[in-house]
């Protein structure tokens, strides 16, 4: 069964720190891959996602991703993360246009001022 | 555009009683799912339809939860009867059907069961 795994459950950074959040996913053929966040009290919202094409993809907020397909990862990144990020981040998978889209378990960051 | 619409926002009911959480999703969009959000399991997903047609309901805990979808503009999920452990947030999201579009959450429902 396909899955998605989000290794760091609760990423602790100083302001300014540079951020990377992995993810991997378990499925041998095409894929669309998003990222979500979900601030405190609020519902998931799209950083990012990826369709096709360039492999390193640029979301709003500064964040961007790279799909490596040989690793099945799609890593988010930021160079330098702001207090305002604190946020729980998902991870997502499609594989087809019926099917369900899967989450990872989140990765928790907290930014220290 | 509205956005995913859920109601209530809120809701606190004694364990017994039913429950029914509503979703209008975004116009246009064919696929609509049910999520259930807790501090100890995460994001789950309990059922989601495409053109207001169930395709995969493994999530659904139990039988006491239902899910329908009359029309395009509305669906509903159902408890009952509810339980203490069924205390969670409920999202409801909606897409294309389409793997290269994202979904689009609801500010979803606090449930809590006492």
């Amino acid at each position: 069964a396909q899955s998605v795994s989000q290794h760091n459950h609760h990423v602790i950074l100083s302001e300014a720190a540079s951020l990377e959040l992995g993810c991997n996913y378990s499925y041998g053929g095409t894929v669309n891959l998003f990222w979500y966040v979900q601030y405190p009290g609020q519902h998931l919202q799209l950083l990012l996602k990826y369709f096709s094409g360039d492999p390193l993809v640029k979301g709003i907020k500064g964040f961007e991703a790279e799909f490596i397909k040989s690793k099945f990862s799609f890593n988010l990144r930021k160079p330098s993360v702001q207090w305002s990020d604190t946020a729980e981040y998902f991870c997502a998978v499609r594989i087809s246009s019926a099917s369900k889209i899967i989450f990872g378990s989140g990765t928790r960051l907290s930014i220290r001022p | 555009d509205a956005g995913v619409i859920q109601s209530p926002r809120h809701e606190v009911t004694e364990m017994g009683q039913e429950v029914t959480l509503r979703c209008k999703p975004i116009s246009g969009h064919n696929s609509l799912f049910w999520y259930r959000q807790t501090m100890m399991r995460g994001l789950e997903l309990l059922i989601y339809f495409n053109n207001n047609v169930p395709i995969d309901d493994s999530g659904m805990p139990e039988d006491r939860f239902s899910a329908k979808m009359p029309n395009a503009s509305f669906s509903t999920l159902k408890i009952q009867p509810s339980e203490p452990r069924d205390s969670a947030v409920y999202f409801c999201a909606s897409s294309l059907a389409d793997r290269g579009s994202p979904l689009h959450f609801g500010n979803g429902t606090r449930l809590t069961v006492t």
